[in-house]
């Protein structure tokens, strides 16, 4: 299994551009979750997906932010526009939620944005 | 609603010397908890979790975990710490099988610093 993949691994835009970025969960997974983790705010919790429906969006900073899942198999997190304030580190997670029992999640190896 | 608080944001000690990162939760019924590490420029890694049976939990590289009830606390702890230990820690929490989604929660994160 080649775990959760994230891409890019490094992203460097300019403020105002807008940014996509990607996330294939590990097959068979069927909850996704977007965190960002910044040195002043730690890891924060964007939103979260159960079987590719949105669940809880409160995470998300504002309406520059937006995310889909269009299938059990890919995730985008998009910012439009980017602000140099977005720069951080941004993980996915993906997890099996069963009806019964609990398991913890896989995270990605993240994203770092650096918006100047 | 569920929280988590990670007392110390870091912990420093002695190579060969215990190892203990503080963790206490609060939920509003049984816990799900997890202790999860990172190292430098890479995702979480899942290192143990609690969700019922024996309150002391073994998990990843010789660390584990006591569940405390009456002092709603999750200790890590590793008998003879190494070098290789530093990283980032992180607590984490689920309010148990009934909570809505899967969300876990996370503490703010303790680092370890090892000493050779």
């Amino acid at each position: 299994d080649a775990g959760v993949i994230q891409s890019p691994r490094h992203e460097v835009t300019e403020m105002g551009q807008e940014v996509t970025l990607r996330c294939k969960p590990i097959s068979g997974h069927n909850s996704l979750f977007w965190y960002r983790q910044t040195m002043m705010r730690g890891l924060e919790l964007l939103i979260y997906f159960n079987n590719n429906v949105p669940i809880d969006d409160s995470g998300m900073p504002e309406d520059r932010f937006s995310a889909k899942m269009p299938n059990a198999s890919f995730s985008t997190l998009k910012i439009q526009p980017s602000e140099p304030r977005d720069s951080a580190v941004y993980f996915c997670a993906s997890s099996l939620r069963l009806r019964t029992g609990i398991n913890g999640y896989t995270f990605g190896s993240g994203t770092r944005l650096t918006v100047v | 609603a569920q929280s988590v608080a990670q007392p110390e944001d870091q912990v420093n000690v002695a190579e060969g010397n215990p190892l203990t990162v503080k963790c206490t939760y609060s939920v509003s019924g049984n816990p799900y908890l997890f202790w999860y590490v990172q190292y430098p420029n890479r995702g979480l890694q899942f290192l143990l979790k609690y969700i019922t049976g024996d309150n002391l939990v073994k998990g990843s590289y010789g660390f584990e975990a006591e569940f405390n009830k009456s002092q709603t606390s999750f200790h890590l702890k590793k008998p003879s710490a190494l070098v290789s230990d530093s990283a980032l820690y992180f607590c984490a929490v689920r309010d148990g099988p009934h909570a809505a989604g899967n969300k876990l929660t996370f503490g703010g994160g303790t680092r370890v610093l090892v000493k050779p």
